[in-house]
């Protein structure tokens, strides 16, 4: 059973489009995530949802835009591609509060997004 | 920037020997925690250090914590070919809602 899991895997476009990536969590985690993660590897929050709220939007372009139908749910949408969007788009959720396993991140396996 | 430094950033040894990553922050934090990721996987969390705590062990991993230098620092202890991988330290800031904010990551190759 996967825990966090995350579709397409892979997803080539054209500049201009607008694609979505979903991600769906079974673990019954209160907060999701999405991170992006350049060519060097560098890991960077981009927004956080905890009980379908917003609670962290850092600063990203307008284009991209979050979307969590439920607890077990986040989804991420982008308009507009450009090729500097070109990255790994990881989803990740945790159980937040004070305790063993509370604020331990899962991970899904990652989106690698290619913009040509 | 709040992102947090780690050193080496690569890591060449052989099965066996012992593999020590070091990692640097600037802010006051919550918790420490260390993750591995698998060349092309997703991220798995080996182990979470608290403010509070200043050395903690799981398996052949030990993870030390020195709050006053911002610094931690990894073990891992007679090393096999299977834990080639990258390696991130990620801390969790006082009062920022829980986000991690990763380091740049240290990528360790073990040659059998």
């Amino acid at each position: 059973d996967t825990a966090v899991s995350q579709t397409p895997k892979y997803l080539v476009t054209q500049m201009g489009n607008d694609k979505s990536i979903k991600c769906e969590q079974n673990l019954g985690h209160d907060t999701m995530y999405w991170y992006k993660q350049d060519s060097k590897k560098f890991l960077k929050i981009m927004f956080s949802y905890n009980n379908k709220e917003l609670i962290i939007n850092e600063t990203v372009p307008n284009r991209f835009s979050p979307k969590s139908p439920d607890k077990a749910h986040l989804n991420l949408h982008i308009n507009s591609l450009e090729l500097g969007d070109s990255a790994v788009y990881f989803c990740a959720s945790s159980l937040q509060g004070r305790g063993v396993g509370k604020n331990i991140q899962y991970f899904g396996a990652g989106t690698r997004l290619s913009v040509l | 920037s709040q992102q947090g430094e780690e050193d080496p950033q690569a890591l060449s040894i052989q099965e066996g020997e012992n593999a020590t990553m070091n990692c640097s922050y600037k802010t006051s934090i919550n918790n420490l925690q260390w993750y591995r990721q698998n060349s092309g996987r997703g991220l798995v969390h080996l182990i979470l250090i608290r403010s509070n705590e200043r050395e903690k062990h799981s398996g052949r991993l030990r993870v030390t914590l020195d709050t006053s230098k911002k610094s931690s620092s990894l073990l891992i202890t007679a090393s096999r070919a299977a834990d080639t991988a990258s390696y991130f330290c990620a801390t969790v800031p006082v009062d920022q809602g829980g986000k991690l904010i990763f380091g740049q990551g240290t990528e360790l190759s073990v040659k059998p």
